[in-house]
C-alpha cells in the first residue's frame, strides 16, 4: 500500500490566501523532505525536515516524527507558488531511499 | 556547483531498442539514487549506490533494467529492449551523509 499519503490532492487558492498541505506516513521514519515541482520541471528541495519546525520566508514545515506526519504551510500565496508539492520519507529501518507521496497540485489564481 | 547533471534531457527510442541514461552527481556526494516518474504511478524508487557500491535495487524491473556506477563521477541506467510502458521521466538524485537529496533535471524517455 501507499506508504506516504498527501492531502489534499489538489488545491486552488486566490492570491494572498494561506494553504496547509499534509503528509502522513504509514511507517516509522528517519527523516522527510518536501519538494516543489513545476510542470515539466525537476524537483527542488523546499525543506529537509527530519523533525520540528522550519521556516523559510512564507513557507513553514512542521514534522512530528512520533505521529508520522508533516505539514507545509504557505502563507500569503502568490501565483508563482503554483505547482506540485511532494513529500518524501526515509524509513527508519532499511535503506536510505525515499518513498514519495503522489503530491498536492497547487494553483494560485489572481 | 552545477548540481546533478543528467543527459540526455530527452530521448526517443523505438520499441525494442536500448536506452542508456547518464547521471553525474554533485561532487563530493557519496550516494546516487535513480527514480522514475509517471503521471499514473508518481515517483518510484528504482535503485541506489553508496560509494559506488550497489546498495538496493529493489525497485528495478529485473529483466531489462540495469544500473552501474563505474566511478564516483557518474552513474548509468540502461534499459534493454525498451517497451512503451518504460516511457517516463527518469530522475537521478545525489546526497551526502545528511540524507537531504538533490535532484537532477531528469531524462524524459519516450518509447514509440
Amino acid at each position: 500500500g501507499q506508504q506516504v499519503q498527501q492531502s489534499p490532492t489538489s488545491l486552488v487558492l486566490q492570491e494572498g490566501e494561506n494553504a496547509e498541505l499534509q503528509c502522513n506516513f504509514s511507517t516509522s521514519l528517519n527523516s522527510m523532505q518536501w519538494f516543489y515541482q513545476r510542470p515539466g520541471g525537476s524537483l527542488v528541495s523546499v525543506f529537509y525536515n527530519p523533525s520540528g519546525t522550519k521556516q523559510s520566508g512564507r513557507l513553514t514545515s512542521t514534522t512530528v516524527i512520533k505521529e508520522r506526519r508533516s505539514s507545509l504551510h504557505i502563507s500569503s500565496s502568490q501565483i508563482t507558488d503554483s505547482g506540485t508539492y511532494l513529500c518524501a520519507m526515509e524509513r527508519r529501518t532499511g535503506y536510505q531511499n525515499f518513498y514519495f507521496g503522489k503530491g498536492t497540485s497547487l494553483t494560485v489564481i489572481p | 556547483n552545477a548540481g546533478v547533471i543528467q543527459t540526455p534531457r530527452h530521448k526517443v527510442t523505438g520499441k525494442g531498442q536500448e536506452a542508456t541514461l547518464w547521471c553525474e552527481p554533485i561532487s563530493g556526494h557519496s550516494a546516487v539514487f535513480w527514480y522514475r516518474q509517471t503521471i499514473v504511478q508518481g515517483l518510484e524508487f528504482l535503485t541506489y549506490f553508496r560509494n559506488q557500491a550497489p546498495i538496493d535495487d529493489s525497485g528495478m524491473p529485473k529483466e531489462r533494467f540495469s544500473a552501474q556506477m563505474p566511478n564516483q563521477s557518474h552513474s548509468t541506467l540502461k534499459i534493454q529492449s525498451t517497451q512503451p510502458q518504460d516511457s517516463a521521466v527518469y530522475l537521478c538524485a545525489s546526497t551526502r551523509s545528511s540524507y537531504e537529496q538533490y535532484f537532477g533535471p531528469g531524462t524524459r524517455l519516450t518509447v514509440l
